[in-house]
């Protein structure tokens, strides 16, 4: 079955911990990105990579923070920089160029 | 900037086709997409149409593309309560490394 999933589905953290949220794809897609989701917004993205060993920023990238050491995986970490932490994270992948992107599950992260 | 726009909001009664519409600002979309999110979920992807289209009709969807007016729809025909979900519009431009810029999401509501 090929995918991708995100752990894990729900999230607590206390205010001022770091906290890395999983994505893994067996889509064998180059690009994976991340995106934020708040109730009645669109999807704002966090940070992107269209290869392995690279990524740039999205719209909102401070207080986030990536990387890609294999094609398969793409963590994000919350900082405790982001002031905002709480809301829906969503991963997604595509091949590379103007393909559709495929989407995780989602996991929700509440920070107290 | 570039800038997708939805309605918030659709409300159709149960078997009636529901017309979700969304308006794109950037001339150099590529591909257009409508994608599908259920409470709690990751989006799914429905359906898409490249820039040179018009039109495209996938079962119960019909997507319009009217480039002149920058304005993109999807009909669902015989709107069931399985629909009932937020639907988001996003564009992929290639000037852009090909991201997607996304509108907000229209939630369909089902009356019965």
């Amino acid at each position: 079955d090929g995918g991708i999933t995100q752990s894990p589905k729900y999230l607590f953290r206390k205010e001022g911990q770091n906290v890395t949220l999983s994505c893994e794809q067996n889509l064998n897609h180059d690009a994976m990105y991340w995106y934020r989701q708040d109730p009645g917004q669109g999807l704002r993205l966090i940070y992107y990579s269209q290869i392995v060993n690279d990524f740039q920023k999205g719209d909102i990238a401070e207080g986030y923070s990536v990387s890609r050491e294999k094609k398969e995986s793409f963590p994000l970490t919350v900082t405790s920089a982001q002031k905002n932490p709480t809301a829906f994270y969503l991963c997604a992948s595509s091949l590379a160029g103007p393909y559709e992107q495929y989407f995780g599950p989602g996991t929700r992260l509440t920070v107290t | 900037g570039e800038d997708v726009e939805q309605s918030l909001f659709l409300s159709v009664r149960e078997g009636d086709s529901s017309v979700i519409n969304c308006t794109y600002t950037d001339s150099s979309s590529t591909y257009l997409y409508w994608y599908k999110q259920e409470p709690g979920a990751g989006l799914q992807l429905l359906t898409y149409i490249f820039s040179n289209m018009d039109m495209k009709q996938d079962q119960r969807l019909t997507v319009l593309l009217n480039k002149k007016d920058k304005h993109l729809s999807l009909r669902i025909a015989d709107t069931q309560t399985g629909d009932s979900a937020i639907y988001f519009c996003a564009e992929s431009m290639a000037g852009s490394n090909y991201q997607l810029i996304w509108g907000a999401g229209t939630k369909l509501i089902i009356k019965p």
